[in-house]
Formats: C-alpha cells, sequence, structure tokens
C-alpha cells in the first residue's frame, strides 16, 4: 500500500517562527499536495507539485512556501508563523494525472501561539 | 473555481439509523468522489462516480451521481459507531487536473 508519512502529529510553535512541515511517500508518485483542513471549511489546496523542484500555487497560497528537492519528499514552509495558521495539515500523493488516487498523509495538527 | 456545498455539516444518530448526506455544485461535473475521514486520520476514498444517474454501492454505503451533474448523495444504511467520521466530497477542479473538496459531514453515532 502506499505510504504517506507526516514527519510530526502535533506541533506547537510561537507566533513569527519558520515552521517546516515534512512529508514523504514511498511509492514513487509524481505529484504531491499540500491542504490545510479547518472546520466547515473542508480541505483547501495550499500548493502542489507535479515534478521534482516544480511547484504551484492552490488556492490558498498566502503565507505559505513549499519545496520539493526529491520525489519522495513535499515540504510545506511557514515563513513567520501566524495565529490564524493555526490548522490541520494534510499531505496527500497521487500517481499520473488521475483524481482518484489521491492517498492523504494521516496529517499534522499545527498549533501557533 | 467550482464550490462545493455539503449538508448536512454535522449529524448526531442513533446506532442502527440511516443516514444521508449530500453535495452540491456550482458547476457541472464529470466525476464525483466520496472521502472518510476517521478520527486522527487522512481521507480514504470510499467511492467513485463517473456517469449521471449512477448509483454505486460500498457495503452499506450506496452513493449517487446526481443527473443534473451538479450533485451527488451519499446513503448509509444501518449505521455503526465504526461510521464516526467526515465525509467529504470531492470533484475536479476547472482546469480538470486535481481535486475540489465539500465542506465536509461530521457523522456522529450514538451506540
Amino acid at each position: 500500500d502506499v505510504k504517506v508519512t507526516q514527519s510530526s502529529r502535533y506541533l506547537v510553535k510561537r507566533t513569527g517562527e519558520k515552521v517546516f512541515l515534512e512529508c514523504v511517500q514511498d511509492m514513487d508518485h509524481e505529484n504531491m499536495f499540500w491542504y490545510r483542513q479547518d472546520p466547515g471549511l473542508g480541505l483547501r489546496l495550499i500548493y502542489f507539485s507535479y515534478d521534482v523542484k516544480m511547484k504551484e500555487k492552490g488556492d490558498i497560497p498566502e503565507g505559505y512556501s513549499v519545496s520539493r528537492e526529491k520525489k519522495e519528499r513535499f515540504s510545506l514552509i511557514l515563513e513567520s508563523a501566524s495565529t490564524n495558521q493555526t490548522s490541520m495539515y494534510l499531505c496527500a500523493s497521487s500517481l499520473g494525472r488521475g483524481l482518484y488516487g489521491y492517498t492523504f498523509g494521516s496529517g499534522t495538527r499545527l498549533t501557533v501561539v | 473555481g467550482q464550490q462545493l456545498n455539503q449538508s448536512p455539516q454535522s449529524m448526531f444518530i442513533q446506532e442502527g439509523e440511516d443516514v444521508s448526506m449530500n453535495c452540491t455544485s456550482s458547476s457541472i461535473f464529470n466525476t464525483w468522489l466520496w472521502y472518510k475521514q476517521e478520527p486522527g486520520e487522512g481521507p480514504v476514498l470510499l467511492i467513485a462516480l463517473y456517469k449521471a444517474g449512477e448509483l454505486t454501492s460500498n457495503g452499506r454505503l450506496t452513493a449517487q451521481f446526481g443527473i443534473t451533474r451538479k450533485d451527488s448523495f451519499l446513503n448509509i444504511s444501518a449505521s455503526i459507531p465504526s461510521d464516526v467520521g467526515i465525509y467529504f466530497c470531492a470533484g475536479p477542479n476547472d482546469a480538470g487536473n486535481m481535486l475540489t473538496f465539500g465542506g465536509g459531514t461530521r457523522l456522529m453515532v450514538k451506540p
């Protein structure tokens, strides 16, 4: 089975800190995604990547950046964390351009204080 | 871009009851997907629908692709405690190259 691993389940950071959320997948998927999950708002796409060193903005990229130096790893970076970035962050990967094969990680719950 | 509206936002039901939830889109879809997110986990695909009017089952779950292509429905029969979670509908974005998700329906089941 495809496995998507997010490095932390829970993180607490201070306002203004630089925060790295790491995601690794083990099935050679081309596509990787970072979503943010907030109650009632569903999953909102922050950034995605179709290939190494490639990145595209999603629906809510402001305040975030990403890095994909290796195919299996996709990092989400909060340059200067703010309290409104307190949320659940989900990473996903998929093969090719299909819409059905999204595999999600278990999520990182980030609290910014 | 598309907006997906799910209702209800949450449900609290008794074990054994049937559950219905739906999802409507601001535009026509050619694919509808239903995901379930259990507590502490990421969403997992339950059912995929590809054709207007299609009715597809997965155990006690049945999903339908609305004939207008702007809505979809998910029904759960004889609910059990492990049905607890958040159910998301999803469909293609405008470019058709990734998914847009609804706001989710949170289901709670009382034993």
